[in-house]
């Protein structure tokens, strides 16, 4: 079965610093991958996603995310972090032919300031 | 007017009663889901959809069962809810790029 990973639960960043949270799929076919934010009592929000093509992904709010097919890997970056990026972070994927989104339990940041 | 609305937005029910959670989108898309959200264990899936007369379990689904009333509307029901069953749940709809979510009900089951 298809699975997604996020090894942090929390992290912690002082505004302006930079931040990278950690996603992985299990093994098999290259999985579509996503990002999710979600603000306090708000919906899901969607940063970024990769289909194929340049590894590297540019988002919305000025993050980006890289794919590394070696590591299974799909980690998402910020140079510099705001204090309203404070939110749950989710990565998700979708295998192909499958057509179902399988979310990772997510990151939550906490911005001091 | 969002492309996914969910009602109500916020439910606190007893145990043991019926309730349904409504989802409707206007994206036109045919692909639906249920899920719901727990702290530390991320979205989990309930129920999905691929069109009017396709329903399909998720992984939780137990508990549950769903109603797909036409292409814009999907429904979740507790048919006798219990307090484990307190969570965020969330509709969603999908096309061939991307998931759309709609704002999340909250439910309290006392």
């Amino acid at each position: 079965a298809q699975s997604v990973t996020q090894p942090d639960i929390h992290i912690t960043v002082s505004e302006g610093a930079s931040l990278e949270l950690r996603c992985n799929y299990s093994y098999g076919a290259t999985p579509y991958l996503f990002w999710y934010v979600q603000s306090p009592g708000q919906g899901l929000q969607l940063l970024l996603k990769y289909f194929s093509g340049d590894t590297l992904v540019q988002g919305i709010k000025g993050f980006e995310a890289e794919f590394k097919r070696s590591q299974s890997s799909f980690n998402l970056r910020k140079p510099s972090v705001h204090w309203s990026d404070a939110a749950e972070y989710f990565c998700a994927v979708v295998y192909p032919r499958s057509y179902i989104p399988t979310f990772g339990r997510g990151t939550s940041l906490i911005v001091h300031p | 007017d969002a492309d996914v609305t969910q009602t109500p937005r916020n439910r606190i029910t007893k145990t043991g009663k019926r309730i349904m959670l409504e989802c409707s989108q206007t994206k036109g898309h045919d692909r639906m889901y249920w899920y719901r959200q727990d702290p530390g264990l991320g979205l989990r899936l309930i129920y999905y959809s691929f069109d009017v007369k396709d329903i399909n379990k998720g992984e939780i689904s137990d508990g549950y069962s769903v109603s797909r009333q036409a292409q814009a509307k999907f429904s979740l029901s507790l048919e006798s809810a219990i307090p484990n069953q307190t969570a965020l749940y969330f509709c969603a709809t999908r096309d061939s790029s991307e998931a759309f979510f709609g704002q999340g009900t909250r439910l309290t089951v006392v």
